[in-house]
């Protein structure tokens, strides 16, 4: 059972928009949320970790909340650039510690357009 | 910056055949992963590791085995490959676990025919 579920699937913004992109889970302990960017056929890229139980970080045109009481996440992103066109994906990590498990979900494709 | 290397970049084999996957981390970090990526799904952990010599179990192991040789080395092993195992795999270190940030290696894309 799918314990992470991102929407939308897909989502096409033009250039210069913002665009929100939705996170909910199921995994129980939630001890964090990290969002990472995924280019077409390369590895992932860290673009930011939540912890507390309400938290909210922001990394130049990427900002994230969390909600843990609604097991709810979202990942902003203002200004897109054509570059911002990936596949970001939400990881949720059961425990603090290297005997968790993370937690994947199946990504929300972005593009962006001119 | 942190820096995981994977090889090779693409493999093609017959089903039968045996195929080591390469992963190498100068990141001095103790954990590395390996991990399966299929279409439609979230990245699955098929075997990790504490650190030379150690390797844990993940969530989806059959078929694989897995060998930490140096704390710089992760090697990922298919012995008898079978096209279910076709896939794009990735390699991950991190200094530990919990909220550490994860590192990735650029993925080895398997053909299993």
């Amino acid at each position: 059972k799918t314990q992470v579920e991102q929407s939308p699937q897909s989502l096409v913004v033009r250039q210069g928009e913002n665009c929100v992109l939705q996170c909910n889970y199921s995994v129980t302990p939630d001890n964090h949320l990290r969002w990472f960017k995924q280019d077409t056929g390369k590895g992932l890229v860290s673009l930011t970790v939540l912890v507390d139980q309400k938290d909210k970080t922001s990394n130049g045109r990427y900002s994230a909340t969390l909600d843990k009481d609604a097991k709810h996440s979202t990942l902003h992103i203002t200004a897109t650039l054509l570059d911002d066109t990936a596949t970001y994906i939400c990881v949720v990590g059961d425990r603090g510690s290297a005997l968790g498990r993370l937690h994947f979900g199946a990504g929300t494709q972005l593009i962006v357009i001119p | 910056e942190a820096a995981v290397t994977q090889s090779p970049r693409n493999k093609v084999t017959v089903t039968g055949g045996n195929v080591t996957l390469s992963c190498r981390q100068t990141n001095s970090h103790n954990y590395m992963y390996w991990y399966r990526q299929d279409t439609g799904h979230g990245l699955r952990l098929i075997h990790y590791s504490y650190g030379a010599g150690n390797l844990q179990i993940g969530d989806v192991p059959d078929g694989y085995k897995a060998t930490r040789t140096t704390q710089e080395d992760f090697f990922l092993l298919l012995e008898l490959a079978s096209p279910s195992q076709t896939s794009l795999y990735f390699c991950a270190s991190s200094g530990g676990g919990g909220a550490e940030t994860l590192y990735f290696g650029s993925g080895t894309r398997l053909t299993v025919l």
